[in-house]
């Protein structure tokens, strides 16, 4: 069974619309992640939710809105792409924060 | 330098022989830890090591850490083909909101066969 899940794998749009990537994770984990990866693998947190609670919110446009309908689950919705938002997005969790995280596969994103 | 600087920036060493990489962070930190990432794929974790600890040790991984000298070391030992990956540090430094998740740039290590 996979541990933290994404969905999709891959993502291609064009710019100015509007696109969410999901995640999910069976660990019963409290804390949940989500990072970004750009083309020199320079990894970058954007958000950090504990139990459902925002507690990490790095300076990330608000284009970006990070939802957690419970705590296996924190979505990511983007509105208004840019050819800049083109990454690698990681989903990541632990069981408090700061602590070991698990990855998720990744969710390559292309602007066009 | 950045928190959670890394260096080298790529290695390159025969199979069978150690690699060391080197990270190194500005402030105070909780703990520290390594990941690897292979090509195309998610990170997986190493170790992790705390701001009490001095060295872990993971099969052929052992982890240092000198908080004087604010900076970690990963050993990997009798080096093999498999071990070809990106390693990353990452420095976690606060507590609740206040956190602070930083990881480095990562180091490049290729294992000649």
């Amino acid at each position: 069974d996979t541990a933290v899940s994404q969905t999709p794998k891959y993502l291609v749009t064009q710019m100015g619309n509007d696109k969410s990537i999901k995640c999910e994770q069976n660990l019963g984990h409290d804390t949940m992640y989500w990072y970004k990866q750009d083309s020199k693998k320079f990894l970058k947190i954007m958000f950090s939710y504990n139990n459902k609670e925002l507690i990490i919110n790095e300076t990330v446009p608000n284009r970006f809105s990070p939802k957690s309908p419970d705590k296996a689950h924190l979505n990511l919705h983007i509105n208004s792409l840019e050819l800049g938002d083109s990454a690698v997005y990681f989903c990541a969790s632990s069981q408090h924060l700061g602590e070991t995280q698990y990855f998720g596969p990744g969710t390559r994103l292309l602007v066009l | 330098s950045q928190q959670g600087e890394e260096d080298p920036q790529a290695l390159s060493i025969q199979e069978g022989e150690n690699a060391t990489m080197n990270c190194s962070y500005k402030t105070s930190i909780n703990n520290l830890q390594w990941y690897r990432q292979n090509s195309g794929r998610g990170l997986v974790h190493l170790i992790l090591i705390r701001s009490n600890e001095r060295e872990k040790h993971s099969g052929r991984l052992r982890v240092t850490l000198d908080t004087s000298k604010k900076s970690s070391s990963l050993l990997i030992t009798a080096s093999r083909a498999a071990d070809t990956a990106s390693y990353f540090c990452a420095t976690v430094m606060g507590y609740s909101s206040a956190s602070k998740i930083i990881f480095g740039s990562g180091t490049r290590l290729s294992i000649r066969p």
